[in-house]
């Protein structure tokens, strides 16, 4: 039972423009919401959160969207840089203890 | 600042054995959560442990079952070991003052876990 999706196995982005990562989930008991980064050969490092009483998040090139009445969230990269090339997990908890991770999105920028 | 550290980075085990998995948590942390990633897919929920004891667990077996000492550091122990537990087994932390919600977890980069 997959309550959190990720529709698109892979994405390549040229260098400086806009990389849109998608999201889905079907838990309306989830209200908050994580991407993470990870390299190969590494543990995912923390992006970016959300919670449901919002609908949108910025941290520096990262922004985060939330769609509540669609299940839906997405990460957008402005500008994307090569150094951004790395699997993207979106994470959904109800609890904030037991996350649901989605099956990942790899970014490729190209440069 | 060292972050979560586990051992080993790599393990092969035969079907029907034991394995115990370990974890320090960042310095910092209280809180122990283990995740099992399969091949292509994305982690796994299997338990938290908080105050040494194991505060919430998803869906896996009782085969499955961890330990958190005083100092924070926590074990995995996976019991009659089947093909289908080979995966990449993380260990994430994180603080009271900084929950995961929030804040995400830190992961360690985890063991690989091969069952033959």
């Amino acid at each position: 039972d997959q309550q959190v999706k990720q529709n698109s196995p892979s994405l390549s982005v040229q260098e400086g423009r806009i990389s849109i990562l998608n999201c889905d989930y079907t838990n309306s008991m989830f209200d908050y919401f994580l991407w993470y980064k990870k390299y190969p050969a590494e543990g995912p490092t923390f992006l970016i959160s959300i919670s449901s009483i919002k609908d949108k998040n910025e941290d520096g090139r990262f922004t985060v969207f939330l769609n509540k009445s669609a299940k839906h969230l997405s990460l957008h990269i402005v500008p994307s840089q090569p150094g951004d090339s790395a699997v993207y997990f979106c994470a959904a908890s109800g609890t904030g203890n037991q996350f649901y991770f989605g099956t990942g999105t790899s970014l490729t920028v190209i440069p | 600042d060292a972050g979560v550290t586990q051992s080993p980075t790599h393990l092969i085990k035969t079907r029907g054995q034991q394995v115990t998995l370990r974890c320090s948590p960042k310095s910092g942390h209280d809180t122990v959560s283990w995740y099992q990633q399969a091949l292509g897919q994305g982690p796994q929920f299997i338990f938290q442990y908080y105050e040494e004891e194991e505060r919430q667990r998803g869906n896996f077996p009782d085969r499955f079952s961890g330990h958190q000492f005083p100092n924070y550091s926590s074990e995995l122990n996976v019991n009659a070991l089947l093909l289908g537990d080979s995966a990449l087994y993380l260990c994430a932390s994180s603080s009271p003052g900084q929950g995961a919600a929030n804040y995400g977890y830190t992961f360690g980069s985890g063991t690989r876990l091969t069952v033959v």
